[in-house]
């Protein structure tokens, strides 16, 4: 009964490759999110998507893409990979309504790029 | 630096109380957020404020907010290893920002 499921849990992987990230949530939540923790724990917002609509996209390199199926899934797809894209990615979830707006989180997914 | 200001590191003793605590700086944050990132793991909610409240408890965690300081904190009581984490804090104005999390270290 897992709320946010991400795979894979880990991801190594050369330069210049392209990589994607399945993130799924079974919460019923029509916002989905990507983040990115570095080595430092700082954890910056990527992406989020509404009902299919991107609506937040901070200054994120276009190798980056979010791709959304359906209200459940959240992609992230990443091309050309360097070696600054090392990190743990989150996807998180939450209702988009009058309410307290809390996300949940995946468990993570450690991306390494040699 | 950080919008979401936290200091990085606190050590208790096991049984004493632990204090963690947050400055933000959007005055329209609606929401303030508290979260527990164990080793390995996601990030878990705590609990969350509403910016119109002054004080929230839940059983062991006390979350006081001084919106006029625009400052936050968590208190533990009767801190455990098992709260060992780091604790991020959080603020919902248009978007999430999250501070940089205070390691917490619970020593027996």
């Amino acid at each position: 009964d897992t709320a946010v499921s991400q795979t894979p849990k880990y991801l190594v992987t050369q330069m210049g490759n392209d990589k994607s990230i399945k993130c799924e949530q079974n919460l019923g939540h029509d916002t989905m999110y990507w983040y990115k923790q570095d080595s430092k724990k700082f954890l910056k917002i990527m992406f989020s998507y509404n009902n299919k609509e991107l609506i937040i996209n901070e200054t994120v390199p276009n190798r980056f893409s979010p791709k959304s199926p359906d209200k459940a899934h959240l992609n992230l797809h990443i091309n050309s990979l360097e070696l600054g894209d090392s990190a743990v990615y989150f996807c998180a979830s939450s209702l988009r309504t009058p309410s307290s707006y809390e996300q949940y989180f995946g468990p993570g997914t450690r991306l390494t790029v040699t | 630096g950080e919008d979401v200001e936290q200091s990085l590191f606190l050590s208790v003793r096991e049984g004493d109380s632990s204090v963690i605590n947050c400055t933000y700086t959007d005055s329209s944050s609606t929401y303030l957020y508290w979260y527990k990132q164990e080793p390995g793991a996601g990030l878990q909610l705590l609990t969350y404020i509403f910016s119109n409240m002054d004080m929230k408890q839940d059983q062991r965690l006390t979350v006081l907010l001084n919106k006029k300081d625009k400052h936050l904190s968590l208190r533990i009581a009767d801190t455990q290893t098992g709260d060992s984490a780091i604790y991020f804090c959080a603020e919902k104005a248009y978007d999430m920002r999250f501070g940089a999390g205070t390691r917490l270290t619970v020593k027996p």
